[in-house]
């Protein structure tokens, strides 16, 4: 099987940047992506890292890392809007490419 | 476009009582799938569509849930003899189904499931 780890809160203020953490188990994946979802919204997409290396989408950056199991998100200039939880999620090695969450990081952003 | 529906938005049923949840997808996504998600937790993958078969109904907790998608478009999750711990968040994402790895899937706002 698989699994996703994630601290559970993180506190920042605005205008910081604050990085998301995620180790996981896995016996094989595609890529490790990254779900934003505000309180009481659907989950929406943010971030997908394929290979090693970072990718980088506006205020928003991914790593993964294969070798050390672990992937990370970025936001940078972090505003009030960005309070919500974050999920990393592994794609599996099946025909539906079905998604594996962590448990998710709730990120409060604070003035 | 219109992107992912699902109805009811909130169901409120007793226990041992049967529920259906519709979902709509993205006109033109083959692939749908479909998540539960309890409170402070991420979602767990249920099942799998491509077209009208259910692919992958792996995640699926015990045989009172099935789901279908008889004409490759809108589905229907199906709870019989609901239990309290059926009671969470029921979402429906769907792709469009090609064989991208970035798999971006598209998230509807759920159906909140409560269980007396």
């Amino acid at each position: 099987g698989q699994s996703l780890e994630q601290p559970s809160e993180v506190t920042a203020v605005e205008g910081a940047i604050v990085q998301i953490n995620c180790t996981y188990q896995t016996s094989g994946f595609y890529g490790l992506s990254w779900y934003q979802q505000h309180d009481g919204g659907a989950p929406t997409f943010l971030s997908y890292n394929a290979l090693d290396g970072l990718e980088e989408t506006g205020r928003f950056s991914s790593f993964l890392s294969r070798s050390d199991s672990y992937g990370y998100l970025l936001l940078q200039e972090l505003q009030m809007k960005d309070s919500a939880s974050y999920f990393c999620a592994l794609t599996s090695y099946n025909a539906g490419n079905m998604l594996t969450f962590g448990g998710g990081t709730r990120l409060m952003v604070k003035p | 476009g219109a992107g992912v529906s699902q109805t009811p938005s909130n169901k409120v049923t007793e226990k041992g009582k049967y529920v259906e949840l519709r979902c709509d997808p993205i006109s033109g996504h083959t692939a749908l799938y479909w998540y539960r998600q309890s409170l402070g937790q991420g979602p767990e993958f249920l099942i799998y569509f491509q077209g009208t078969g259910a692919a992958d109904d792996s995640g699926l907790p015990n045989d009172r849930f099935f789901a279908v998608r008889p004409e490759g478009s809108v589905s229907t999750l199906k709870i019989q003899r609901t239990e309290r711990g059926d009671s969470a968040m029921y979402l429906c994402a769907s792709s469009p189904g090609r064989l991208d790895r970035r798999n971006e899937q598209f998230f509807g706002p759920g159906t909140r499931l409560t269980v007396l």
